[in-house]
């Protein structure tokens, strides 16, 4: 069974550019999480969903970030216009009920 | 603020050592996660507790939460280089948010 698959793996911009992180989570898993993870502040959730509908976005850094679940089986993370903090690995994760499974991780970086 | 933190913040063991990485709250847990990550790779579920006083084990690990349900331990005994890792301990806040401790980056040397 495939597990969570995220897209893409690395992703390199310019400042001031937008930046969309992919992810499809497990079939029948309905809740879904995106982490951000850095050095300085480990790993920070950003939002989740529960059955496409999002719950809790207080992690959301600013304005700049924006996250969609238009359907069971795909969300985004959205950056616009990006900046060199945001710099990060993004992981999105999915669950039926408590346990989390983690996708690979998107390497992102903002020059 | 952040509301787990993990002990010690990096740890190198020399192999067929016994080691101990702990996860303290401030508030009471619902649940709590442990996790493992490789450099370059996802997080990998290793143990869940929920119940004061519970011990877990899984071949050489083994993970305990206290009575009050605010302190997790991750004992790894005879460790092997393939222990290492980032071990992080997630937990339910509200029971369904899971936030995630600041991680206890491990190395095992032959």
């Amino acid at each position: 069974d495939a597990g969570v698959i995220q897209s893409p793996r690395h992703e390199v911009t310019e400042m001031g550019q937008e930046v969309t992180l992919r992810c499809k989570p497990i079939s029948g898993h309905n809740s879904l999480f995106w982490y951000r993870q850095t050095m300085m502040r480990g790993l920070e959730l950003l939002i989740y969903f529960n059955n496409n509908v999002p719950i809790d976005d207080s992690g959301m850094p600013e304005d700049r970030f924006s996250a969609k679940m238009p359907n069971a089986s795909f969300s985004t993370l959205k950056i616009q216009p990006s900046e060199p903090r945001d710099s990060a690995v993004y992981f999105c994760a999915s669950t039926p009920s408590q346990k989390l499974f983690f996708g690979s991780g998107t390497q992102l970086s903002v020059l | 603020s952040q509301e787990l933190e993990q002990s010690p913040q990096s740890l190198i063991v020399q192999e067929g050592k016994n080691l101990t990485i702990n996860c303290t709250s401030s508030k009471t847990l619902y649940g709590l996660y442990w996790y493992k990550q490789k450099y370059g790779e996802g997080l990998i579920f290793l143990m869940m507790l929920q119940k004061g006083g519970e011990e877990k084990s899984h071949e050489k690990i083994t993970a305990k939460l206290d009575e009050k349900k605010q302190q997790s331990s991750l004992h790894i005994t005879a460790s092997q280089p393939s222990h290492a890792g980032i071990y992080l301990c997630g937990a339910d806040i509200n029971t369904d948010k899971l936030i995630f401790g600041t991680g206890t980056r491990l190395q095992v040397f032959p």
